[in-house]
């Protein structure tokens, strides 16, 4: 079935920094991810929506310079969180669109990120 | 605006029992809708989706029903498990399906030996 791998599965930085997560479709080909992010008790958020060689589409309020999205390639998404704040600490999710199954949508493992 | 709620946070039932997990929505351009099942620190894990041509689909224990007019859908586990313990979100999409999907807030299901 397909799969997404989702890394790292969690990480702590320093405020100021930069984080990278990646999210890889490993069997399928992904022209679409999505990158959620969800807060503790809270629903999935979705953040923005990457195809590949394009431009991301941000959600509203989300910041494109703060949330960098790269979609380099059709197995490949990275979400970089730079300048990282406490208040970025959260649980970041990305889901790939494919058509193997029929729900249509694969969710990677997740990543938890605290900033400190 | 949550377009997509869940208004119970929490459900807990026993063991054998039905488990019935609600959903409202208020976008009419949602069409398609799905459940996923997520533990802590993962990803969510699909379940079961349906489409709005459908008012019921079914697979093993889960029976998910759609009311249209009432912009309601609900997921019915029978029958019920203590490995069923999860926090059940409900998701639609926009008419097309390879679209965002809008997540509920969630319902923390607790089942009971």
């Amino acid at each position: 079935g397909a799969v997404v791998s989702q890394h790292p599965s969690w990480v702590i930085c320093k405020s100021g920094t930069s984080v990278k997560i990646e999210c890889r479709s490993l069997d399928f080909q992904a022209t679409t991810m999505f990158w959620y992010r969800q807060f503790p008790k809270q629903s999935l958020m979705l953040m923005a929506t990457s195809n590949e060689g394009s431009k991301a589409t941000y959600e509203q309020g989300v910041e494109k310079d703060k949330f960098l999205i790269n979609h380099a390639s059709l197995t490949l998404s990275t979400l970089t969180v730079t300048s990282a704040h406490p208040e970025d600490s959260s649980f970041y999710i990305c889901s790939a669109r494919n058509r193997i199954q029929g729900n249509g949508y694969t969710f990677g493992s997740g990543t938890r990120l605290t900033v400190v | 605006d949550q377009q997509v709620k869940q208004n119970s946070p929490s459900l807990s039932v026993q063991e054998g029992r039905i488990s019935i997990l609600n959903c409202d929505y208020t976008n009419s351009m949602f069409d398609y809708f799905l459940w996923y099942k997520k533990y802590p620190a993962e990803g969510p894990t699909f379940l079961i989706s349906i489409s709005s041509i459908k008012d019921k689909n079914e697979d093993g224990r889960f029976t998910v029903f759609l009311n249209k007019s009432a912009k309601h859908l609900s997921l019915h586990i029978v029958p019920s498990q203590p490995g069923d313990s999860a926090v059940y979100f409900c998701a639609a999409s926009p008419r097309g399906g390879g679209n965002k999907l809008t997540f509920g807030t969630g319902t923390q299901l607790k089942v009971e030996l």
